[in-house]
């Protein structure tokens, strides 16, 4: 059975820190996505990350993969207030069906 | 990206009942699936809904709780039946499409909200 294991669960940082949130899975998949969700929102895609080394980054936030390691992830650098939601990262297998991680809990404090 | 519609958006309902809920694509998709996010929690896969056959359920889910459509390529319902508190929580299709990049993405619809009292 798939597992899929995010850290920090909860994380309260203040604007302008850096911090990275890991993503570790224990089966191989080439294919990893990180989701945004907003409290009483659906899932917002953030990344899709397609194979081993993808580097991916938009704003403030960049998304690596290495599927060797098994280990996705996701860097928030100068965090600022807007970033505050639940991040999630999905290994997807075989169908294209998605295994979620448990999700981190982001609080950006001004 | 598709644009994704579920109907209902919430809905309060009571023990013992049943709610079928709607999954409307902008464009025809070749996957599309539904989830289940219980509250505070992750989403985990109820089932693939394959279009002209039977849904694929993923394990701890069964047919006759969880009945699920897919007429076409664009459409599907999933039917929460004789429902119980423990029913409550957010219930997600999503679809996949093909992207910009011509690989597979995955979108979520907004999300059918359901509370069993």
């Amino acid at each position: 059975e798939l597992k899929v294991e995010q850290n920090p669960l909860f994380l309260s940082m203040q604007e302008g820190k850096n911090y990275t949130i890991y993503c570790n899975y224990s089966t191989t998949s080439d294919r990893l996505y990180w989701y945004r969700q907003d409290p009483g929102k659906s899932l917002e895609s953030l990344f899709v990350l397609l194979s081993n080394g993808a580097v991916k980054q938009e704003g403030r936030l960049m998304a690596s993969l290495d599927t060797k390691a098994r280990l996705s992830t996701l860097h928030i650098t100068a965090a600022v207030h807007d970033l505050s939601a639940t991040y999630f990262c999905a290994v997807e297998t075989s169908g294209s069906r998605l295994t979620f991680g448990e999700g981190t809990q982001l609080t950006v404090n001004p | 990206s598709a644009v994704i519609s579920q109907k209902p958006s919430r809905d309060i309902c009571q023990r013992g009942t049943s709610l079928t809920i709607q999954c409307q694509v902008d464009s025809q998709v070749t996957m599309m699936f539904w989830y289940r996010q219980q509250p505070g929690q992750s989403l985990t896969l109820i089932a693939t809904a394959n279009q002209g056959s039977e849904a694929t359920y993923e394990s701890g889910f069964v047919i006759d709780k969880f009945p699920i459509s897919r007429p076409n390529l664009t459409f599907s319902t999933l039917t929460v039946s004789n429902m119980s508190p423990e029913d409550s929580s957010i219930y997600l299709c999503s679809v996949s499409p093909i992207g910009p990049s011509g690989r597979y993405e995955q979108f979520f619809g907004p999300g059918t909200r359901l509370t069993v009292l």
